[in-house]
C-alpha cells in the first residue's frame, strides 16, 4: 500500500520566515509533486521531481522552491513566506510510464502565514 | 481560458440519486482521464481512469470521454451519503516530457443527504 506522508498536518508561520515543508513517499516512486489547493482553483502544480536533483516548473512556482535530494523525500521551500501563500499544500507522488496508475497524494498541510 | 473546466457546484442531491459530474478541456494532447476523490482533511484518492474515448464502469460509478466535444462526465448511481465529497477531474498527456503530471478541474463539492 503506498504511502505518502507530509511533515505536519497544520503550520502557522510568520511573514518573512523561511519554511519548509517535507514529503516522503514508501514507493520507490520516481515522479513526486508539489501542489497548493486553493477553494475554486482546484489543484495547481507548483514544482515536480521526476529524479534525484531533477526538478521542473509546474504553474506556479514564483515563490517557491524545491530539494530532492533522495527518491523518496521531496522538500518544497517558502524562502520568505507572504500571505497569500496561505493554503493547503499537498505533495503526490507517481511511477515513471505509468499515467493510468494516477497519482498517490498525502494528507496535506494547511499553511498559515500572518 | 483554464486548459481544464469543472462545474464549481456544490451539487447536493438526496439519497439514491444519479449524479452527473462534467469537466471540459480545451487541450487536444490529453489521452488520460481521471477522476479524483477527496474527503474533507484529506488528500485526493484516484477514483477512475479512462485512456482515450469511450466508457468505464466500477460498481455505482461511470466515466465517460468524448474527446470529439472535449467533455468528460462521471456518473455515480444511487447515490450514498459516504459518496459526499469534493470530486476532481484531471487529465494528462501520453508519454514523452509529460511525467505523468496532471491538469486538474477546480473540483466540485458533493453532498448526498439521507
Amino acid at each position: 500500500d503506498v504511502k505518502v506522508t507530509q511533515s505536519s498536518r497544520y503550520l502557522v508561520k510568520r511573514t518573512g520566515e523561511k519554511v519548509f515543508l517535507e514529503c516522503v513517499q514508501d514507493m520507490d516512486h520516481e515522479n513526486m509533486f508539489w501542489y497548493r489547493q486553493d477553494p475554486g482553483l482546484g489543484l495547481r502544480l507548483i514544482y515536480f521531481s521526476y529524479d534525484v536533483k531533477m526538478k521542473e516548473k509546474g504553474d506556479i512556482p514564483e515563490g517557491y522552491s524545491v530539494s530532492r535530494e533522495k527518491k523518496e523525500r521531496f522538500s518544497l521551500i517558502l524562502e520568505s513566506a507572504s500571505t497569500n501563500q496561505t493554503s493547503m499544500y499537498l505533495c503526490a507522488s507517481s511511477l515513471l510510464g505509468r499515467i493510468y496508475e494516477g497519482q498517490y497524494f498525502g494528507p496535506g498541510t494547511r499553511l498559515t502565514v500572518t | 481560458q483554464k486548459e481544464v473546466e469543472q462545474d464549481p457546484g456544490p451539487l447536493s442531491v438526496p439519497e439514491g440519486a444519479i449524479v452527473s459530474l462534467n469537466c471540459t478541456y480545451s487541450n487536444s494532447a490529453f489521452q488520460y482521464f481521471m477522476w479524483y476523490r477527496q474527503y474533507s482533511r484529506k488528500g485526493p484518492e484516484l477514483l477512475m481512469y479512462t485512456y482515450s474515448s469511450g466508457n468505464k464502469e466500477d460498481g455505482r460509478f461511470t466515466a465517460q470521454v468524448d474527446k470529439s466535444s472535449k467533455y468528460i462526465s462521471l456518473f455515480i448511481r444511487d447515490s450514498q451519503p459516504s459518496d459526499s465529497a469534493t470530486y476532481l477531474c484531471a487529465m494528462s498527456r501520453a508519454g514523452g516530457t509529460s511525467y505523468g503530471k496532471l491538469t486538474f478541474g477546480q473540483g466540485t463539492i458533493l453532498t448526498v443527504h439521507p
